[in-house]
């Protein structure tokens, strides 16, 4: 079994949507979950950033964590064409800085 | 405030030469991590470094090698490159233990 599950897609959606994106892990140990946001030939940007249960909001951005479940998601309002881009989940155990990564799910938003 | 920056953006080698790349951290970060990403997968973890030294090291063979300046910067070494060592070489820094990796652009490097 893998250590993170991340549908790769790709996902298309009409602009101004919500998407939904999702991973599961199979790690009990990871306590820090993050999304990252990769444009094309882009090094990976931080988007969104938390280490406890329940959802946190930032802007258009809303980042979801069921530790019980082994799922996070990532939810995006009023989709803009800017948004499209490839939108990986990490995990991190605490003391630890390695990041283990899920495939990326690659998005495209659709004027 | 210059974020991460590493070279070169490209580089082309054929099989079994060595390549160097290169990273300058954030300003203020002290820890520097490389990662490899294949065409169409997540980043893999190759190693970390802090204080000059290898702290934590993922599950690559010791063709990778790496150092760190003590300015923070830092090199990684493939030698005896592979085809399979074609990727996106990424390069996050951060401060000793912060929360937050801020990654580079990277380096494309394709082997012939």
């Amino acid at each position: 079994q893998k250590e993170v599950e991340q549908d790769p897609g790709p996902l298309s959606v009409p602009e101004g949507a919500i998407v939904s994106l999702n991973c599961t892990y199979s790690n009990s140990a990871f306590q820090y979950f993050m999304w990252y946001r990769q444009y094309s030939r882009k090094g990976p940007e931080l988007l969104m950033y938390t280490y406890s249960s329940g959802n946190k909001e930032d802007g258009r951005f809303t980042a979801q964590v069921d530790k019980s479940s082994k799922y996070i998601s990532l939810f995006i309002r009023d989709s803009q064409p800017s948004d499209s881009a490839t939108y990986l989940c990490a995990f991190r155990i605490q003391g630890a800085q390695k990041l283990v990564f899920g495939q990326g799910t690659r998005l495209t938003i659709n004027p | 405030d210059a974020g991460v920056t590493q070279s070169p953006t490209h580089l082309i080698k054929t099989r079994g030469q060595q390549v160097t790349l290169r990273c300058s951290p954030k300003s203020g970060h002290d820890t520097v991590s490389w990662y490899q990403q294949a065409l169409g997968q997540g980043p893999q973890f190759i190693f970390q470094y802090y204080e000059e030294e290898e702290r934590q090291r993922g599950n690559f063979p010791d063709r990778f090698s790496g150092h760190q300046f003590p300015n923070y910067s830092s090199e990684l070494n493939v030698n005896a490159l592979l085809l399979g060592d074609s990727a996106l070489y990424l390069c996050a820094s951060s401060r000793q233990g912060g929360n937050e990796q801020f990654f580079g652009p990277g380096t494309r490097l394709t082997v012939l």
